[in-house]
C-alpha cells in the first residue's frame, strides 16, 4: 500500500491553458473521487468512478472539465481553457468500495491560474 | 452545496486540554466520518461512526452522534501540539459512495 499519488503537486497556469492532473489510487481500490477545495473550505466532490465507470459528476463539473479513468486504475482530470476561479487544491481519493467506505486522499494538486 | 457544518470555524486551546468539535448535518445518514487535514495536504480519516451508533472511541478520539438532533461531536482529550490542524465532518446523505464534507474546524494547540 503505497498511498494515493497526485502529481504534479503544484501547477501555476495562464488563464484559457488547459492543464490535467493525474492520480494514481490505491491498487486494490475500485472506487475514485475527484474533490476540489479552496481556501478555508471544506472538500467539494466533483465526480466519481466505479472501476472505469464515471457514475457521477457533479454540477459544479462545468463543460471545461472532464475527467476519466480508462482502465480502472489511475484517473486523470483535465480543465480546458482554465479560469482564475478555477485556482483551488484538486484532491483525489479512493475506497475498497462497499463495506468500506472510508476514503484515502492523496496530497492533491495546487493549482494557481494566472 | 456542503452537508456538514462544524461549529467553532476556529478553536485555541494549550496542550493538554481537551478540544470539542461540533457537527450539524441535513439529511439522513449511513454513517459520519471525520477527517484531519494538514495545512496543504490531504485529508486522514479519522473514525466512523454508524447511524444506529451512539458513541465511538479511537485512542484519544471520541465521537457521539444524536441522529435526532443531526448533530455529532468529535472530542480529543489531552492535545498536542502535533494536533494542530483541521478537522472536518462528513456524511453520506444516505447513498453508499459519496462523501459530502463540512467547512471544517480549524485547531491550533499552543505548545
Amino acid at each position: 500500500d503505497t498511498g494515493v499519488s497526485q502529481n504534479p503537486r503544484h501547477k501555476i497556469t495562464k488563464r484559457g491553458q488547459n492543464v490535467t492532473f493525474r492520480c494514481d489510487p490505491i491498487s486494490e481500490h475500485n472506487r475514485l473521487y475527484w474533490y476540489r477545495q479552496t481556501l478555508g473550505q471544506g472538500p467539494e466532490f466533483l465526480t466519481y468512478f466505479q472501476n472505469e465507470a464515471q457514475l457521477e459528476k457533479s454540477r459544479l463539473l462545468s463543460d471545461r472539465f472532464s475527467a476519466e479513468r480508462p482502465k480502472g486504475s489511475f484517473s486523470t482530470l483535465e480543465i480546458q481553457r482554465t479560469e482564475q476561479g478555477d485556482s483551488a487544491m484538486y484532491l483525489c481519493a479512493s475506497s475498497a468500495g462497499t463495506g468500506s467506505e472510508k476514503l484515502f486522499f492523496g496530497s492533491g494538486t495546487q493549482l494557481s491560474v494566472l | 452545496s456542503q452537508q456538514g457544518e462544524e461549529d467553532p470555524q476556529a478553536l485555541s486551546i494549550q496542550e493538554g486540554e481537551n478540544a470539542t468539535m461540533n457537527c450539524s448535518y441535513k439529511t439522513s445518514i449511513n454513517n459520519l466520518q471525520w477527517y484531519r487535514q494538514n495545512s496543504g495536504r490531504g485529508l486522514v480519516h479519522l473514525i466512523l461512526i454508524r447511524s444506529n451508533e451512539r458513541e465511538k472511541h479511537s485512542g484519544r478520539l471520541r465521537v457521539t452522534l444524536d441522529t435526532s438532533k443531526k448533530s455529532s461531536s468529535l472530542l480529543i482529550t489531552a492535545s498536542r501540539a502535533a494536533d494542530t490542524a483541521s478537522y472536518f465532518c462528513a456524511t453520506d446523505g444516505g447513498s453508499n459512495y459519496k462523501l459530502t464534507f463540512g467547512k471544517g474546524t480549524l485547531l491550533t494547540v499552543n505548545p
